[in-house]
């Protein structure tokens, strides 16, 4: 089974600013990742799918980038809204499986 | 508009039972792989269980095997999930959601709480 590792576990950041998150796995997932937001007590939000195709109406400050191991979430300048968990999610053998997640909070 | 809508959580006494469903709308559902995934209080999302498009195949984390069961009712448009002997560890919000591209999940309902105490 991969393992997924996201880093950092919280991002402190201000609005306007540019959030870079990592999601790392044990073994290559070559490019089928995806990325998840949640916001309290919502349920997750599609945002990226295999790694760098953003879903339906998710603005273009979100991008993805990667493939094999190695895979990053940028949002390119947070707005208020953005604040909230990152998840990203790989199919190795089916289902496949969630990282823990990065908060990303207002400094 | 793509609906998915769960019920059936509540408070249940470990070593019980519940049935959860999910009803889904806007789209049709015989195709689609379905999911359920749990996150528990101040936890990380994980998959309990999915059922293929003609129910051929089904998932299951090790942590529910032979105590859940899902199934569907494509005429219903719904699945379901019957949870049997359940554990404190079972407490979570579970949510239903559809898959797309083998992997990624682009549509979930708005969860359904299932608490468990005694």
């Amino acid at each position: 089974e991969i393992v997924l590792t996201q880093s950092p576990a919280t991002l402190s950041l201000s609005p306007g600013e540019r959030a870079t998150l990592s999601c790392r796995a044990s073994q290559s997932a070559s490019s089928s990742l995806a990325w998840y937001q949640q916001k309290p007590g919502q349920a997750p939000r599609l945002l990226i799918y295999g790694a760098s195709n953003r879903a339906t109406g998710i603005p273009a400050r979100f991008s993805g980038s990667g493939s094999g191991t190695d895979f990053t979430l940028t949002i390119s300048s947070l707005e208020p809204e953005d604040f909230a968990v990152y998840y990203c999610q790989q199919r190795s053998n089916w289902p496949g499986t969630f990282g823990q997640g990065t908060k990303v909070e207002i400094k | 508009e793509v609906q998915l809508v769960e019920s059936g959580g509540g408070l249940v006494q470990p070593g019980g039972s519940l049935r959860l469903s999910c009803a889904a709308s806007g789209f049709t559902f015989s195709p689609y792989t379905m999911f359920w995934v749990r996150q528990a209080p101040g936890r990380g999302l994980e998959f309990v269980s999915g059922i293929s498009s003609n129910g051929r195949a089904t998932y299951y984390a090790d942590s529910v095997k032979g105590r859940f069961t899902i199934s569907r009712d494509d005429s219903r448009n719904t699945f379901y999930l019957q949870m049997g002997s359940l554990r404190v560890e079972d407490m979570a919000v579970y949510y239903c959601a559809r898959e797309r591209g083998g992997y990624y999940f682009d549509f979930w309902g708005q969860g359904t709480l299932v608490t468990v105490s005694a």
